[in-house]
């Protein structure tokens, strides 16, 4: 099974700054990588698909890229709701396992 | 809009079985993708599996083969996750979730979620 390791599995930063999350996968996946935000206590959102093209209705501040075995998912200008947990998952092939999450936190 | 709705919380004794069902409105049940995915408490997020209800098509992950069961009702636009011989690390919040693109590349819709509760 394709294994994607996230980090940092932690960050701290500020309302306004520019934060990066990094997603490596155990073997080359392509594009088939996809990004998704979850708050306390609700199901995650999708934010980014097929690495880097960015979900309905998502703010542009988000932003995806990569290929075969590095991606990053990249938030700028933070706003306050911004600061919750982000999972990467892949679908390379099955499973389609995810990343052990990123939490983001206020400085 | 596609809106997908769980069942509601159950509490469950070790070695029993649970079955959740997730009821689609607003879209094409059939040729969605729909998942079911895990979360136990504090814990990030587990992928159990996968079924394409026009297709026929079903995949889980090694770690349930042969404890769970994927199926879908097309009659009645409803997806159901069966998982047997119950354990206190079963205990989390599984979800539903429809990607409704051509191939899986991200679950668009994803249910309200559904706590089970593995407890002697």
């Amino acid at each position: 099974a394709i294994q994607l390791t996230q980090s940092p599995s932690s960050l701290s930063a500020s309302v306004g700054d520019s934060v990066t999350i990094t997603c490596r996968a155990s073997q080359g996946i392509s594009h088939s990588l996809a990004w998704f935000q979850q708050k306390p206590g609700k199901p995650p959102k999708l934010l980014i698909y097929d690495a880097s093209t960015l979900e309905s209705g998502v703010p542009s501040r988000f932003s995806g890229s990569g290929s075969g075995t590095d991606f990053t998912l990249t938030i700028s200008s933070l706003q306050p709701e911004d600061f919750v947990t982000y999972y990467c998952q892949q679908f390379k092939s099955y499973p389609h396992g995810f990343g052990q999450g990123t939490k983001l936190e206020i400085k | 809009q596609v809106q997908l709705v769980q069942s509601g919380a159950e509490v469950k004794k070790p070695g029993s079985s649970v079955k959740v069902s997730c009821q689609a409105s607003g879209g094409s049940f059939s040729r969605y993708y729909i998942s079911w995915v895990r979360q136990a408490p504090g814990q990030g997020l587990e992928w159990m599996g996968e079924i394409m209800p026009i297709l026929g098509s079903i995949n889980y992950a090694q770690k349930f083969q042969g404890r769970v069961t994927m199926t879908a009702d097309e009659s009645t636009s409803t997806a159901y996750m069966e998982l047997s011989s119950l354990r206190s690390e079963d205990t989390a919040v599984y979800y539903c979730a429809a990607d409704s693109a051509n191939w899986p590349s991200g679950s668009d819709y994803w249910g309200q979620g559904t706590l089970v509760a593995v407890s002697s």
